[in-house]
């Protein structure tokens, strides 16, 4: 069963503007992370927040945790065609840090 | 580092038949996942290792399904005998050590189609 359901599934939006992918997860983690995979390739990891952590940030990215409502989004700020991609969040469980379950994934597509 | 490397890209095999999916991790993880990737069920994990050894293997959907890390640089995961619903893309990651968590990285993954 997955742990992590992201929302949207879909997402289309202009060169230019935010684009903002939501995940929510069951259980308790120990962090949270998110990949992007290119079609046809392997996924890339993108951020880590871990459990204590609230926010962070990676150049355009913009990742915040509520673990009070086990969610978390993924900020995009001023997207380019390059971001498009699907975009998966990924929970590390509090029992094995190690294993990470991952959601469904939303699929990007920024249009030029 | 040349990364996560899997072999081969793309497996087509004809139904019954044994198919051997092959996983160099980066050379210092000690951490080696493989995952099973379809439109219905997504990402699925399938087996990971630690240090070599088999830590979780409750994802192997069946008694088809095996996997070996012989040494800290090779791993196999093994389809005997293969049916036409197995066919995906299986990835390979590796991750390093630190309970604080650390990325995966992935390989390109090997496409597998079972006709």
């Amino acid at each position: 069963s997955q742990q992590g359901e992201e929302d949207p599934q879909a997402l289309s939006i202009q060169e230019g503007e935010n684009a903002t992918m939501n995940c929510s997860y069951k259980t308790s983690i120990n962090n949270l992370q998110w990949y992007r995979q290119n079609s046809g390739r392997g996924l890339v990891h993108l951020i880590l927040i871990r459990s204590n952590e609230r926010e962070k940030h990676s150049g355009r990215l913009r990742v915040t945790l509520d673990t009070s409502k086990k969610s978390s989004s993924l900020l995009i700020t001023a997207s380019r065609a390059a971001d498009t991609a699907s975009y998966f969040c990924a929970t590390a469980l509090m029992d094995s840090s190690y294993k990470l379950i991952f959601g469904s994934g939303t699929r990007l597509l920024v249009r030029p | 580092d040349a990364g996560v490397i899997q072999s081969p890209r793309h497996e087509v095999t004809e139904m019954g038949q044994e198919v051997t999916l092959r996983c160099k991790p980066i050379s210092g993880h000690d951490y080696l996942f493989w995952y099973r990737q379809t439109m219905m069920r997504g990402l699925e994990l399938l087996i990971y290792f630690n240090n070599n050894v088999p830590i979780d293997d409750s994802g192997m959907p069946e008694d088809r399904f095996s996997a070996k890390m012989p040494n800290a640089s090779f791993s196999t995961l093994k389809i005997q005998p293969s049916e036409p619903r197995d066919s995906a893309v299986y990835f390979c990651a590796s991750s390093g050590l630190d309970r604080g968590g650390y990325g995966y990285t992935f390989g390109s993954g090997t496409r597998l189609t079972v006709v």
